[in-house]
């Protein structure tokens, strides 16, 4: 039972490129989640998809997209990278019922 | 726009104290509130709460919300230097289930 999968574990990327996290769960939740953590400090939303087929933005949505492929899966895209989306990238799902939220090992990338 | 405020923003404390971190929340619907240590890498579950006054509790870690004044407080007693981590605390909605973190709590347990 994996719970909940990213991909990569690392990445650097030069200013411009493009990128793609994975994120797959094999919890039968319906709710996942995106964030990103700047050093010392907690954790921002950047988009979240609430069921499948719905996404939507969080407070920091701006540089990114997303997709959510099916139940299993949620996407993010970097389209153009910037050396301020230098972060580590935290996926993570939820039911909707009161339950805890469960998150992945979450993605270094560094935009150099 | 939902938002978690935690403090303090960071605690130094020698081994065998007792802290209290608090957290304060602007929700809209509010559905629950959750406790989350964070170490070197993903964040692991602490405490969810729904209901004022009904304290959780799990060794030498308890914690309580209280709806009135839209907060939530953590305790430690006993601090060990095994407890030095980020606690974070994140709140639920009813509008798509919508999950924000405050900043968290920045805690070292010096021996």
């Amino acid at each position: 039972n994996a719970g909940v999968t990213q991909t990569p574990k690392f990445q650097v990327l030069k200013t411009g490129q493009s990128m793609t996290l994975q994120c797959a769960q094999d919890m039968n939740h319906n709710s996942m989640y995106w964030y990103r953590q700047d050093p010392g400090m907690g954790l921002r939303l950047i988009y979240y998809s609430a069921s499948e087929g719905t996404t939507d933005k969080g407070e920091v949505p701006n540089g990114y997209n997303v997709s959510r492929l099916n139940k299993r899966e949620f996407s993010l895209r970097l389209e153009s990278a910037a050396p301020s989306q230098t972060s580590v990238y935290f996926c993570a799902t939820k039911e909707v019922m009161n339950t805890e939220a469960f998150f992945g090992q979450g993605t270094r990338l560094t935009v150099v | 726009e939902d938002k978690v405020v935690q403090s303090p923003l960071s605690l130094v404390v020698h081994e065998g104290d007792t802290v209290t971190l608090n957290c304060s929340y602007e929700v809209t619907n509010f559905r629950s509130l959750l406790w989350y240590k964070q170490e070197k890498k993903a964040p692991t579950f602490l405490f969810m709460l729904t209901s004022s006054g009904i304290e959780k509790k799990s060794g030498r870690l308890s914690s309580i919300l209280d709806k009135k004044e839209l907060s939530s407080i953590l305790n430690i007693t006993a601090t060990q230097t095994g407890d030095s981590a980020i606690y974070l605390c994140a709140v639920a909605n009813n509008a798509g289930n919508m999950l924000t973190f405050g900043g968290g709590t920045r805690l070292m347990v010096k021996p």
